[in-house]
């Protein structure tokens, strides 16, 4: 099984400021990586797919990066509506994982 | 537009079964894998189950041990999760997600859409 861990677990920003999380696998997942925002009591939103690609309809604010191990979800200016649980998951092999979460809390 | 509906959630007591539903419409369910996920109160996501387009692959988390099913019907735009000898820790919402289809060219991407989930409580 392959382990996701993201880093760190609660992320304060500023309204306005940038945002940098990091997802790191135990073992390489190619480019097979999404992120996915939650807001509380609503259903997981997917944001990017194969690493770097934005969902239908997200904000061009909304960026990732990185392959094999180590992938980075970047929010440029965070607005009001971003602070939520971010997650992480690898779909390169069964079975299926998730990151723990980060948390992008006001500061 | 696309809809996943799920249904079926409630109250169970330890040992029981359930079995959840959710319902598809808005795109061409045949084509596409199915996947369950599970969120227990204030924890993250956690992957249950995937079914292929014509269940001829599923999936697992090894945690389940054999007690959860997927299935679905392709004439009714069905998927379904069958629970059996329930939990306290099984107490989670489940949601329904697409999943992934060999008929897009470009990149691969999983769990585009998803339902608003059906809680299941396991107490007595």
């Amino acid at each position: 099984e392959i382990v996701m861990t993201q880093s760190p677990a609660t992320l304060s920003v500023s309204p306005g400021e940038r945002a940098t999380l990091s997802c790191r696998a135990s073992q390489s997942v190619s480019r097979n990586l999404a992120w996915f925002q939650q807001r509380p009591g609503q259903a997981p939103r997917l944001l990017i797919y194969g690493a770097s690609t934005r969902a239908t309809g997200i904000a061009d604010r909304f960026s990732g990066s990185g392959s094999g191990t180590e992938f980075t979800l970047s929010i440029s200016s965070l607005q009001s509506e971003d602070f939520a649980v971010y997650y992480c998951q690898q779909y390169e092999s069964w079975p299926r994982t998730f990151g723990q979460g980060t948390k992008v809390e006001i500061k | 537009e696309v809809q996943l509906v799920e249904s079926g959630g409630g109250l169970v007591e330890p040992g029981g079964s359930l079995r959840v539903s959710c319902t598809a419409s808005g795109f061409t369910f045949s084509h596409y894998y199915m996947n369950w996920v599970r969120q227990a109160p204030g924890k993250g996501l956690e992957w249950v189950s995937s079914i292929s387009s014509t269940s001829s692959y599923i999936y697992y988390a090894d945690s389940l041990k054999g007690r959860f099913t997927i299935s679905r019907d392709n004439t009714k735009n069905l998927v379904f999760l069958q629970m059996n000898s329930l939990r306290a820790e099984d107490t989670a919402v489940y949601f329904c997600a697409r999943g992934s289809t060999p008929l897009e060219t470009g990149t691969i991407k999983e769990n585009d859409y998803w339902g608003q989930g059906t809680l299941v409580t396991v107490s007595s």
